[in-house]
């Protein structure tokens, strides 16, 4: 059973498009994030969800809309896809009750905007 | 502004012998440190942490060290094993629990390993 599962793995579209990524956790966690790998290979917190309350937003431009509609659940909505939001996208998840914060993560979403 | 710098993209390590992956960063108020481990086309999975009250945390084959003054820590696999060949993150987090923080990534080193 996989932890924290996230789909499509695949996401080719253009320019233009609207597409969601969506993600899954079955740890019972209460906080999930979503993080971007760009070609640089940075891994770049986006997004943190805790108890259905956004707490981070990283500078990401307002065409990136996370939902969740319960706490085992984060979609990634994007508006308007450009050119440059390719990147490897990865949902994680942890629970806050720990003293340090380890998250666990999907194997990741790998949008191609063509 | 990288505030974790993993300087090596890369380290050949012999079958058997230590590996050492090294790790720096800016910011004093990190309190947690934690090294990531990927293989391609999977999510990071977590291997060890440090918190920055301690200078050595030790799990099986891997030990972590943190010379907090030098703000460097660094990874050791002894003894290195194919299975470790991947790519190693090391990681941040800015508070001790009760903060919903994002990790900040250090931009990972290429492990490989050679029978």
């Amino acid at each position: 059973d996989t932890a924290v599962s996230q789909t499509p793995k695949y996401l080719v579209t253009q320019m233009g498009n609207d597409k969601s990524i969506k993600c899954e956790q079955n740890l019972g966690h209460d906080t999930m994030y979503w993080y971007k790998q760009d070609s640089k290979k940075f891994l770049k917190i986006m997004f943190s969800y805790n108890n259905k309350e956004l707490i981070i937003n990283e500078t990401v431009p307002n065409r990136f809309s996370p939902k969740s509609p319960d706490k085992a659940h984060l979609n990634l909505h994007i508006n308007s896809l450009e050119l440059g939001d390719s990147a490897v996208y990865f949902c994680a998840s942890s629970q806050l009750a720990g003293v340090v914060n380890i998250q666990y993560f999907g194997a990741g979403t790998r949008l191609s905007v063509l | 502004d990288q505030q974790v710098k993993q300087n090596s993209p890369s380290l050949s390590v012999q079958e058997g012998r230590i590996s050492i992956l090294n790790c720096d960063y800016t910011n004093s108020m990190f309190d947690y440190f934690l090294w990531y481990k990927k293989y391609p086309a999977e999510g990071p999975t977590f291997l060890i942490s440090i918190s920055s009250i301690k200078d050595k945390n030790e799990d099986g084959r891997f030990t972590v060290f943190l010379n907090k003054s030098a703000k460097h820590l660094s990874l050791h696999i002894v003894p290195s094993q194919p299975g470790d060949s991947a790519v190693y993150f090391c990681a941040a987090s800015g508070k001790s629990g009760g903060g919903a923080d994002g990790l900040t990534f250090g931009k990972g080193t290429h492990l490989i390993i050679q029978p």
